[in-house]
């Protein structure tokens, strides 16, 4: 059972674009919503994350939205740069539970010249 | 990486034989986890541990056992390897109070099982 929904599995965007990705979770407990980039051959690092609370986050170019009555979330890379092409996860953890992280099955990122 | 590091970071053994991963912490966080990477299932929990001594399976843990016998180490084993363990393993620390849930990965360990 996939808890954690994330589209589209891959993405090309035209640097200078708006990267958009989506996930939708099922399990209304969670309360801690990461985003995990990672680049080939290394460990997902967290890049931003976001709780229930509020509906937006930014932090530079980076900019989470959240909706809790639709159980979606949302990451938005404005001005999209080469360097951002990577691997993007969303995650999910009920941070009452040991933090267990459940994750989206990934989004590859490519941002063209 | 946050001072994890995991070894060996490749290993290619045969079916059958017993595979031991290894997470080294130095930030003496107290949750550890070890998850698999596959294609088009993003990363799943085997297993994690809250304490020393103290471990409970995650999503994947047939087939994988852990141990924690001090705070800085995570061993993962595979008491018999099979070709669908063929993966790529990350170990991850948190400090898990709510206002520190951020996880931090290791560089992983590609494992092939043949």
């Amino acid at each position: 059972q996939q808890q954690v929904k994330q589209s589209p599995q891959s993405l090309i965007v035209q640097k200078g674009g708006i990267s958009i990705i989506n996930c939708a979770y099922e399990n209304t407990a969670f309360d801690y919503f990461p985003w995990y980039q990672q680049f080939p051959g290394k460990g997902p690092a967290l890049l931003i994350a976001i709780r229930p609370d509020v509906s937006e986050k930014k932090e530079g170019r980076f900019t989470i939205s959240f909706n809790k009555s639709a159980k979606q979330f949302s990451l938005h890379i404005m001005d999209s740069q080469p360097g951002d092409s990577a691997t993007y996860f969303c995650a999910a953890s009920n941070t009452g539970t040991a933090s267990k992280l459940t994750f989206g099955t990934g989004t590859r990122l490519q941002v063209t010249l | 990486d946050a001072g994890i590091t995991q070894s060996p970071r490749h290993k290619v053994t045969e079916t059958g034989t017993p595979v031991t991963l290894r997470c080294h912490q130095t930030e003496n966080h107290r949750y550890m986890y070890w998850y698999r990477q596959d294609p088009g299932h993003g990363l799943r929990l085997i297993h994690y541990s809250y304490g020393v001594k103290d471990t409970d399976k995650g999503e994947v843990s047939d087939g994988y056992s852990v141990s924690r016998s001090k705070t800085e180490d995570f061993l993962l084993t595979l008491e018999s390897a099979t070709s669908s363990q063929t993966s790529v393993y990350f170990c991850a620390i948190s400090e898990g109070r709510n206002s520190k849930s951020e996880q931090f990965f290791g560089p992983g360990t590609r494992l092939t099982v043949l």
